[in-house]
């Protein structure tokens, strides 16, 4: 069973960067397509980038192109999301979550489960 | 990229009422359609995948439908952990979710 732990709560100044690991369980990091999503205070769910396996490589939001780099480390079998030239709307939880392509039938399906726990980043001054 | 449109945004509603999320894709995505639950300070939860089919371990009043641009997410008869914000979200393209709807205890 796959599980996600995720580093602890980060304060950052505006301008600063971020970066925020996933640590994987149960499973090597080269078996799963791993995604990021965060999540503003008091709103919704926001979808940041991840590994797309039929294309091989990691998609991002256009959002968050040029500021966000998602990278692995198998020797440790951990995601890490880095974001740059933080503001103060970058204030949010941080999850990362693995897409699971296919059913047990064979059906691509592409679903996120299971999630981390996230991580609180703060950007203020 | 393709938007996703929950209705509504807050649903107040009692235990063991039927409730109905929609959710509407800007453009086709076949069944390409996920429901999560969400709880405060927790991380989401898997409850529908593929539109229809539920997540192993997830109760059976929980049950997802449509397929194309129209999907819709019902509860049979609601519990009371069950009140929480619920997303949709598409994972025929770059992935999107819902803006969520919150379903309140009346």
């Amino acid at each position: 069973q796959v599980q996600l732990v995720q580093s602890g709560a980060e304060v950052k100044k505006p301008g600063a960067s971020v970066k925020v690991s996933c640590k994987v369980s149960g499973y090597t990091l080269t078996e799963l397509s791993m995604h990021w999503v965060r999540q503003a205070p008091g709103k919704g769910l926001e979808w940041m980038g991840g590994f797309d396996p039929e294309d091989g490589e990691t998609i991002y939001a256009q959002k968050f192109q040029g500021r966000v780099t998602m990278t692995e480390d198998t020797s440790t079998d951990t995601a890490y999301m880095e974001l740059s030239s933080l503001r103060s709307e970058d204030t949010a939880v941080y999850y990362c979550a693995r897409e699971s392509q296919y059913d047990s039938s064979g059906y691509l399906t592409r679903r996120f489960d299971p999630w981390g726990q996230g991580t609180l980043v703060t950007v203020s001054s | 990229d393709i938007q996703m449109t929950q209705s509504p945004s807050s649903l107040s509603a009692s235990v063991g009422d039927r409730v109905t999320i929609t959710c509407r894709a800007s453009q086709s995505i076949s069944s390409y359609l996920n429901w999560y639950q969400q709880k405060p300070g927790k991380a989401p939860k898997l409850l529908i995948y593929a539109a229809s089919s539920l997540q192993s371990g997830v109760p059976s009043r929980f049950s997802g439908s449509g397929s194309g641009t129209d999907f819709t997410l019902t509860i049979s008869s609601l519990q009371p952990e069950d009140f929480a914000t619920y997303y949709c979200q598409q994972s025929y393209s770059t992935r999107s979710f819902g803006q969520g709807t919150k379903l309140e205890i009346k």
